[in-house]
């Protein structure tokens, strides 16, 4: 199977920059994506990435991909208090889904 | 456009009680089905999977089971519930284009008292 690892949490302050970040274990994985999840509600895909791309930027939104070092950014532009959520990284390989354990964001006014 | 009903959304069940927790893909046809449960503050666990009509996988041992009776149509059951399968239940499809990820129902709290 496929390991995914996340930091539980993170915390900044209203218009400043969030990084969360995101770690796998097997390189043969072909897509890489981000979730959001907003309290008691299911996942939205945010933005994914091709395993052949280092970077895709979507307005607020940048993914960065280091095959090499198995590692995956989300860093979201001027955080607002609508992007407190639980952020998921997941993984596809051979036909699943590998989810992270999910990074709770919480914005400070 | 497609869309996916999960229901209930809430359920509060006594532990030794069975479950039917139903799952249904709109606007496509022949999806990869998906059960997922979060343990609160923890991250997603892939229950059960299905590519097809009476195709079921299950990645963990469990007190659950899953049925896919028509081609859109996902059920999670139990026949009785224990206290750890609290938890919140999410259903999800998928196309064979993989760039599309997943996309999620609303999901069930699922509470045994």
């Amino acid at each position: 199977g496929e390991d995914v690892e996340q930091s539980l949490f993170l915390s900044v302050r209203e218009g400043d920059s969030s990084v969360i970040n995101c770690t796998y274990t097997d390189s043969s994985s072909t897509y890489l994506y981000w979730y959001k999840q907003e309290p008691g509600a299911g996942l939205q895909l945010l933005t994914y990435i091709f395993s052949n791309m280092d970077m895709k930027q979507d307005q607020r939104l940048t993914v960065l991909l280091n095959k090499k070092d198995k590692h995956l950014s989300l860093r979201i532009a001027d955080t607002q208090t609508g992007d407190s959520a639980i952020y998921f990284c997941a993984v596809y390989n051979f036909n699943k889904f590998y989810f992270g354990s999910g990074t709770k964001l919480n914005v400070k006014p | 456009s497609q869309t996916i009903h999960q229901w209930p959304a809430t359920l509060v069940q006594p532990v030794g009680s069975p479950l039917s927790l139903e799952c249904t893909v709109e606007g496509t046809s022949n999806p990869n089905l998906y059960w997922y449960r979060q343990a609160a503050g923890r991250g997603l666990q892939l229950l059960f999977y299905s590519v097809g009509i009476g195709q079921i996988s299950s990645e963990v041992p469990q007190n659950l089971s899953a049925s896919r009776p028509q081609d859109r149509q996902f059920i999670l059951s139990s026949k009785k519930l224990l206290l750890s399968d609290s938890g919140f239940y999410l259903c999800a499809w998928s196309v064979t284009r993989r760039q599309e990820g997943y996309t999620f129902g609303s999901g069930t709290r699922l509470t045994v008292v």
